[in-house]
């Protein structure tokens, strides 16, 4: 049973444009969101983060938006650049019970010059 | 800052054997954790420990070892393979919650194929 479930194992976006990457997930006691990137051969690497108590968390290029009543979550990256041509992963914990992540499957993304 | 290590990057075992995969970090971290990673899965949480002495199972314990004799430690033992191992291993390590930073930061990966 998924509980962080990413349901476009891949995505092709033009360098420039906007990439959205979407997570859902059925836990509602989740209350901590996070995203990572991967490249090939290398760990995942910390991206952004989003608390519960909030619905919006930007960093440059990077946003997320929490949903918690649809119980979704999504990151937009704009312009999108080929560097950031990677694995994306959604991961949720709750954080009363510690730093327990629960990933999502992946969602390649392809970003074309 | 090395981050997080782990040893060795590559390995090829057979079914039956035993070897520990090693794991350090220089961040004076509480929280240490393993996870394996599959094709098509995302990454799933086998052991964690929330500080030396301390471990806890995740979501896919069985078959693995763990111990946390020093903060910077955390080495995971597999007692005996089994083809079912074969898989990338991440070590990752972080602040434990309820400190100002909840990322978890993961090392290389451990590629182990069990034949």
């Amino acid at each position: 049973d998924q509980q962080v479930k990413q349901n476009s194992p891949s995505l092709s976006v033009q360098e420039g444009r906007i990439s959205i990457l979407n997570c859902d997930y059925t836990n509602s006691m989740f209350d901590y969101f996070l995203w990572y990137k991967k490249y090939p051969a290398e760990g995942p690497t910390f991206l952004i983060s989003i608390s519960s108590i909030k619905d919006k968390n930007e960093d440059g290029r990077f946003t997320v938006f929490l949903n918690k009543s649809a119980k979704h979550l999504s990151l937009h990256i704009v312009p999108s650049q080929p560097g950031d041509s990677a694995v994306y992963f959604c991961a949720a914990s709750v954080l009363r019970y510690g730093n327990k992540l629960v990933f999502g499957a992946g969602t390649i993304l392809r970003v074309k010059s | 800052n090395a981050g997080v290590t782990q040893t060795p990057k590559f390995q090829v075992l057979k079914t039956g054997q035993s070897m520990t995969l090693q794991c350090a970090q220089d961040m004076n971290h509480e929280y240490m954790s393993w996870y394996r990673q599959d094709p098509g899965m995302g990454l799933r949480l086998i052991h964690y420990s929330v500080g030396a002495g301390i471990t806890d199972q995740g979501e896919v314990p069985n078959g693995y070892n763990v111990s946390r004799s020093t903060t910077e430690d955390f080495p995971l033992r597999l007692l005996s393979a089994a083809p079912s191992q074969t898989s990338v291993y991440f070590c990752a390590s972080s602040y434990r919650a309820g400190g100002s930073s909840y990322e978890q930061y993961f090392g290389p990966g451990t590629r182990l194929t069990v034949t």
